[in-house]
């Protein structure tokens, strides 16, 4: 498959907490985002992060990724109630047109 | 604002009946999409578009047709619905550079469902 992974595929955290989501890949990319979709509804655009960075940040989000071990992480800092939300990650892969999306984590904030 | 619009929003319909999706962005974006999210699936891309008259297939374009005649246009067709279309289908837009993805920008979704 081409999707990333994200891992773990639910999280419940308390509302104040840190929330750390994990995604692995398989090919070589040019970038990697992540997404955030409540509940039946679109995807909203989070942030992107490069090939060639390691850490980005906006807001309470902050990104890494680690090209030698395909993988990349969202934390979430002070979590809270309205941050409940799935939040798929999409590679842009190399020599690919499109984005491949993984099938989410489901994060729950409990108030 | 920038949008991605797609309509109906919600649909029933029964099956073999012909239906169109319509989608449409306002931010001149080249890149156009259609995918549809099932539970334990994630989203699976059925068709895009890299720029007017330029389409091609995804991960699952069977039983469902595109076109792409103007720059903000990008409706999703079934020809003849079955249940297993039932699903949650979005369209999403971008720009494109260089052969890289950018950032996408995600209609509201549409709700299928096929008797």
């Amino acid at each position: 498959s081409q999707q990333g992974e994200e891992d773990p595929q639910a999280l419940s955290i308390q509302e104040g907490e840190n929330a750390t989501m994990n995604c692995s890949y398989k090919t070589s990319i040019n970038n990697l985002q992540w997404y955030r979709q409540n509940s039946g509804r679109g995807l909203v655009h989070l942030i992107l992060i490069r090939s060639n960075e390691r850490e980005k940040h906006s807001g309470r989000l902050r990104v890494t990724l680690d090209t030698s071990k395909k993988s990349s992480s969202l934390l979430i800092t002070a979590s809270r109630a309205a941050d409940t939300a799935s939040y798929f990650c999409a590679t842009g892969q190399t020599g690919a047109n499109n984005l491949f999306f993984g099938t989410g984590t489901r994060l729950t904030v409990i108030p | 604002e920038a949008q991605v619009t797609q309509n109906p929003r919600y649909l029933i319909t029964v099956t073999g009946k012909k239906l169109t999706v319509t989608c449409s962005q306002n931010m001149n974006h080249e890149y156009m999409s259609w995918y549809r999210q099932d539970p334990g699936l994630g989203l699976r891309q059925i068709y895009y578009s890299m720029n007017v008259e330029v389409t091609d297939k995804g991960d699952v374009p069977e039983g469902y047709k595109v076109s792409r005649k103007e720059k903000r246009n990008f409706p999703l067709i079934l020809e003849s619905p079955s249940p297993n279309q039932t699903s949650l289908y979005f369209c999403a837009s971008s720009f494109w550079s260089s052969g890289k993805q950018e950032t996408q920008y995600f209609g509201p979704g549409t709700r299928l469902l096929v008797l």
